[in-house]
Parts: C-alpha cells; structure tokens; sequence
C-alpha cells in the first residue's frame, strides 16, 4: 500500500534536548512538507521541500532543521532552540501541482516534559 | 497573501440536521480549493476538492462550490451523522503549486 508514515506515534521528551521525528512515503512525491498543529490555530508550515537536497522554510522554521536525502525520506529535528516544542506534527507529501492534493501521514505528538 | 477563513466552532448538530461550514479565501491567480476532514489523533484526509470557478467537489454526500464572485467555497451536507464528527479544514493551493494554505479548522460534534 502506498502512502506516509511517521513514527512514533508519541514522543516524550525532556527540556533541552533533540529530537527527530521520522517522515517516509512511497508515492514518488518529489515534494514534502512538515506542519505543527496546536490547538485553536490549524497547521502552520515549518518546512518544505520540492526536491532531494533543497528545503525551504515555512513560516515558523525558528528552532527547526530538516534534511532531505533521499526522496522518500524527510526528516525533522525539533532542537533546543524551539521554544515550545509541545505539539502535533504532521508531514505531508505532494506532486506540487496546483490540482493536486497533499496526502498526510498520521502524525507525532511531541511532549516536552 | 493567499489565505482562508474558515467559520470558527464547534458546530454541534442533531443526526439528520443540515450542516454548513462557510470558507472565504484570499489569493492571486486562480487557486486550486480543497476541504479535508480530521479525526482525533489522526493526520487530515481529502475530503473533496475543485481546482476552477463553479466546480463543485463532491464526497460522502459532502459538497463545496467554488465561488470566483464571492471568493467562497462553503462545505455543506444535507444530512450528518454522528460518524461526521471531526474536524474540517478549508485550504488553498497557490497558482505555483508550491504552497498550501489552511483555515484553522472547524471543529463539528453530531449527536444522536
């Protein structure tokens, strides 16, 4: 079955420290994308990337790295530096045609403790 | 800047009541329109799209129809049931492709 997976499904983490939370599909999408859900304030794009190796920020990449290695792959670290990291993260991948929709994994809770 | 504005909730409806979820959007060019639907703890599902004026996306007895006059695109379905709990977020993709724009999402509550 095609489609994208994120792992874990929940995370925990302590203050301080790093963490990077896991995003592959098998649709042959070139583009990929990583938002943060909280409550109240639908998804707010942290990264993307249309194609291996380039990645551009969203509008709220402060305290965030990504890479983009191989196409089925896009990884995100939530560092340090994010001030608060606590939050429902999505990836979602697409064609990047305007027609088209963007399908979405099902998601990491991330809590920082 | 393209965005959307999507009714604030929670909507709660009895089974078999009439449910509108209005969408206005902001965007240069002509936008591709989605509506997706999400379940707790899950990531979001297309629930229907429409990609030119007076389309009409259709799914699960769900309908939107893309309103170039009005720049809206109102989520509407006859009858609810109480598996249609869920939240529904409007959203626009930009003429380029490269960007998808989300509402905040409207949280609906069926009961029996």
């Amino acid at each position: 079955d095609g489609g994208i997976t994120q792992s874990p499904k929940y995370l925990f983490r302590k203050e301080g420290q790093n963490v990077t939370l896991s995003c592959e599909q098998n649709l042959n999408h070139d583009a990929m994308y990583w938002y943060r859900q909280d409550p109240g304030q639908g998804l707010r794009l942290i990264y993307y990337s249309q194609i291996v190796n380039d990645f551009q920020k969203g509008d709220i990449a402060e305290g965030y790295s990504v890479s983009r290695e191989k196409k089925e792959s896009f990884p995100l670290t939530v560092t340090s530096a994010q001030k608060n990291p606590t939050a429902f993260y999505l990836c979602a991948s697409g064609t990047a045609l305007r027609t088209d929709t963007q399908y979405f994994g099902p998601g990491t809770r991330l809590t920082v403790l | 800047g393209d965005s959307v504005t999507q009714m604030e909730g929670p909507v709660t409806l009895s089974e078999e009541a009439f449910l509108t979820i209005n969408c206005t959007y902001t965007a240069t060019g002509y936008p591709s329109l989605f509506w997706y639907v999400q379940y707790p703890g899950e990531g979001l599902q297309l629930l229907l799209k429409a990609t030119k004026a007076d389309d009409k996306g259709s799914n699960k007895g769900f309908e939107a129809t893309y309103r170039k006059e009005t720049t809206s695109f109102h989520l509407e379905k006859g009858s609810v049931q109480v598996s249609d709990s869920a939240v529904y977020f409007c959203a626009l993709v930009s003429n380029t492709g490269n960007q998808f724009y989300f509402g905040t999402g409207t949280s609906l509550t069926v009961i029996p």
